[in-house]
């Protein structure tokens, strides 16, 4: 089975842009999380969608949004980016919802750098 | 709002040593959550945690759960450099939202 796939695996863009990174969970995952990961404030949970609802947001501002779709691939939209938004965007599939004990499966990273 | 130490943040150990990180959590926890990441690399899941008390290996790993459910710890006997990473343990909230510790970061020396 192939594993969770990001894409792309790296970005450059400039303060004020915006950016769509995309997972694609393995096949039969319902669920993806994405997670924000710096050197300072470690792995934070983003937001949590199952079947093309977010079940979940943690405390980020409204610049960061997300969807999925129907064959459970998911996007991540950050708008008007910020310098401190340079991070690895990590994106997880698991085959049920976070709340059921369900392990996760980790993408390899979009690694966003904002100048 | 709820939080989940771990303990050490680093630790240097000489290969062929033990290494042991703990998680504690401000709440008790449904379950807890482990992790490794390797060095450039994304985190892997190890194992989960449910029950109070719970104690399951992997080999020369050790992982216990606390009675009461607000802690963890991972025990790996006699290291080697393929231990090298990060460990993360992670627990979810009372909304369901997964929170991690800030993880170990273990060095094996030669």
């Amino acid at each position: 089975k192939a594993g969770v796939t990001q894409t792309p695996r790296y970005l450059i863009k400039t303060r004020g842009q915006q950016v769509t990174l995309s997972c694609s969970p393995i096949s039969g995952h319902r669920s993806v999380s994405w997670y924000q990961q710096t050197p300072g404030q470690g792995l934070q949970f983003l937001f949590e969608y199952f079947s093309e609802t977010q079940r979940n947001k943690g405390n980020f501002p409204g610049r960061f949004s997300g969807r999925q779709f129907s064959n459970s691939r998911s996007e991540m939209n950050v708008s008007t980016l910020e310098l401190g938004d340079s991070a690895l965007y990590l994106c997880a599939s698991s085959v049920g919802h976070l709340s059921s004990y369900n392990e996760q499966f980790f993408g390899p990273g979009t690694r966003l750098t904002v100048l | 709002g709820q939080q989940v130490m771990q303990i050490p943040q680093y630790q240097h150990v000489q290969e062929g040593e033990d290494f042991t990180t703990y998680c504690n959590s401000s709440t008790t926890l449904s379950n807890i959550q482990w992790y490794k990441q390797r060095p450039g690399g994304h985190p892997v899941f190890l194992i989960q945690l449910v029950k109070s008390g719970e104690v399951k290996k992997q080999k020369r790993l050790t992982f216990q759960f606390g009675e009461a459910k607000k802690n963890s710890s991972l025990h790996i006997t006699a290291t080697q450099t393929t231990d090298v990473g990060t460990y993360f343990c992670a627990g979810p909230d009372r909304d369901d939202k997964i929170i991690f510790g800030k993880g170990t970061r273990l060095h094996i020396l030669p």
